[in-house]
C-alpha cells in the first residue's frame, strides 16, 4: 500500500532555506503515469500548490513560487525533497507531499490528489 | 490563472440534511474538478474527480456535478462524520493547479 511521509525541521528562520523531504513507500517515485507533489496550507486557510514533477523529468511550479523553490527526486527513488529558499512568516504553513496524475485516469488512480501524506508543519520564527 | 470560488463560506446544518456546496470556476475547466475533504489535523480526502465520479470508497451520499465553469457537491444526508471543510480544485489548465478557499460544514 503507497505511503507517503514528510519529514524536515519544524522551525526555519527567516531568510533561511526550509527544506523538507517525502519519502514513498510502497511503490516507486520512477512508476508512471504519476506525478509527486508538494501543497501546503497555512495555519486557517486554505489549500496551496507549490509544485510537481514527474520522474521523466518535467517538473512544474506554482508562478507565486518558482523564484524560490525547488523540487527535486533521490536517485533511491524512494524519496523526493523540497527546498524553499528566502523563506518568511508568510511561508508558515503545514506542508503536504502527494501523488497525482493526469492522464489514464481510472477509478484505482484518479486525477486528482489521491495519496497523501500526513503532512508535517514548518514555522518560520527567529 | 484558474481562480476557483467557493460558496458559502459557512453551511450550518443537521445531521440527516441535504448539503449543497458551490465552487465556480473563473473559466472553463470542462469537467477537470476535483471535490475534497478535509477534517482538523489530517490531510485532505479525495472525494470526487473529474466532477461526478466518486474515488475508491466513497460513500455514495457524495455526489459531483457540473462542468464548464460551475459545479457542485452534494451530501444527500448528512452524517456526522461530514462535518468538515471541503475544497474543490482543478486540473484542467495548470500549472498552477489551483485550489478554492474551502466551504466548512457545520454542525447547527
Amino acid at each position: 500500500q503507497l505511503q507517503l511521509q514528510e519529514s524536515g525541521p519544524g522551525l526555519v528562520k527567516p531568510s533561511e532555506t526550509l527544506s523538507l523531504t517525502c519519502t514513498v513507500s510502497g511503490d516507486s517515485i520512477s512508476s508512471s503515469p504519476y506525478l509527486w507533489g508538494w501543497i501546503r496550507q497555512p495555519p486557517g486557510k486554505g489549500l496551496e500548490w507549490i509544485g510537481s514533477f514527474r520522474y521523466s523529468g518535467t517538473t512544474y511550479y506554482n508562478p507565486s513560487l518558482v523564484s524560490r523553490v525547488t523540487i527535486s527526486v533521490d536517485t533511491s527513488k524512494t524519496q523526493f525533497s523540497l527546498k524553499l529558499s528566502s523563506v518568511t512568516a508568510a511561508d508558515t504553513a503545514v506542508y503536504f507531499c502527494a501523488r497525482h496524475q493526469d492522464n489514464y485516469c481510472s477509478t484505482s488512480t484518479p486525477c486528482a490528489f489521491h495519496i497523501w501524506g500526513q503532512g508535517t508543519m514548518v514555522t518560520v520564527s527567529s | 490563472e484558474v481562480v476557483l470560488t467557493q460558496s458559502p463560506d459557512t453551511l450550518s446544518l443537521s445531521p440527516g440534511e441535504r448539503a449543497t456546496l458551490s465552487c465556480r470556476a473563473s473559466q472553463s475547466v470542462r469537467s477537470y474538478l476535483a471535490w475534497y475533504q478535509q477534517k482538523p489535523g489530517q490531510a485532505p480526502r479525495l472525494l470526487i474527480y473529474d466532477a461526478s465520479n466518486r474515488a475508491t470508497g466513497i460513500p455514495a451520499r457524495f455526489s459531483g456535478s457540473g462542468s464548464g465553469t460551475d459545479f457542485t457537491l452534494t451530501i444527500s444526508s448528512l452524517e456526522p462524520e461530514d462535518f468538515a471543510v471541503y475544497y474543490c480544485q482543478q486540473r484542467y489548465s495548470w500549472p498552477p493547479l489551483t485550489f478554492g478557499g474551502g466551504t466548512r460544514v457545520d454542525i447547527k
